[in-house]
């Protein structure tokens, strides 16, 4: 089974620090993603990549930035992180894009709270 | 913005067949239907997904009316684990098309 895994389950971080949330898939997928899920608000894209070094903003990129210097590693950064980055961030990948068979597979998230 | 219509809640019995229904009626001829879902406190697993054929799998069915506007997930014989938010999306295999979840529906399985 594809395993994509997220570094951290729970994670506290103060205003201002810079955050890394780092996500290692084992498929040799070609597509990652980065999603935060909110309440009322579903899952949200922020970045996603296509390639090793390649990165494409989704629909909320703003205090974000992304890197991904490896296939298999995604990592998303918080330059200073804010009180309203508090959420579940969900990392994804999939094999290959714009095939049939292209489907998500997710981490199990990261609940980030920013104090 | 989501392109899908679904239910926000549902019930059903355990045991019984859960169906669940999903709008999407200015779909294009190269969106495919998608279901996933998310089970409290993980990340979204994928069920299935079809074009305009009928589809199944080991998870559930998939059936699109003949017009393509809606479609409806069939879970046969539903359990207490398939308590869960289940999500339709539509989507296209291009470049820079990426999967855009809604609110989806909260389906509770009851015992």
């Amino acid at each position: 089974d594809v395993k994509v895994t997220q570094s951290s389950r729970y994670l506290v971080k103060r205003t201002g620090e810079k955050v890394f949330l780092e996500c290692v898939q084992d498929m040799d997928h070609e597509n990652m993603f980065w999603y935060r899920q909110d309440p009322g608000l579903g899952l949200r894209l922020i970045y996603f990549s296509y390639d090793v070094k390649m990165k494409e903003k989704g629909d909320i990129p703003e205090g974000y930035s992304v890197s991904r210097e490896k296939k298999e590693r995604f990592s998303l950064i918080l330059e200073s992180a804010s009180t309203n980055q508090t959420s579940m961030y969900l990392c994804a990948s999939s094999p290959s894009r714009g095939a049939s068979n292209e489907k998500l597979f997710f981490g199990s998230g990261t609940q980030l709270s920013v104090l | 913005d989501a392109k899908t219509t679904q239910p926000p809640s549902m019930d059903c019995a355990e045991g019984r067949a859960a169906n669940l229904p999903c709008n999407h009626s200015t779909i294009s001829g190269n969106e495919y239907v998608y279901w996933y879902r998310q089970i409290h406190s993980q990340g979204p697993q994928y069920i299935i997904h079809g074009l305009k054929n009928n589809e199944t799998n080991e998870m559930a069915s998939l059936i699109i009316t003949e017009d393509r506007k809606s479609s409806t997930l069939i879970l046969p014989h539903a359990t207490l684990r398939d308590t869960a938010v289940y999500y339709c999306i539509v989507r296209a295999y291009i470049y820079g098309q990426n999967f855009v979840f809604g609110p989806g529906t909260r389906l509770s399985v009851l015992p």
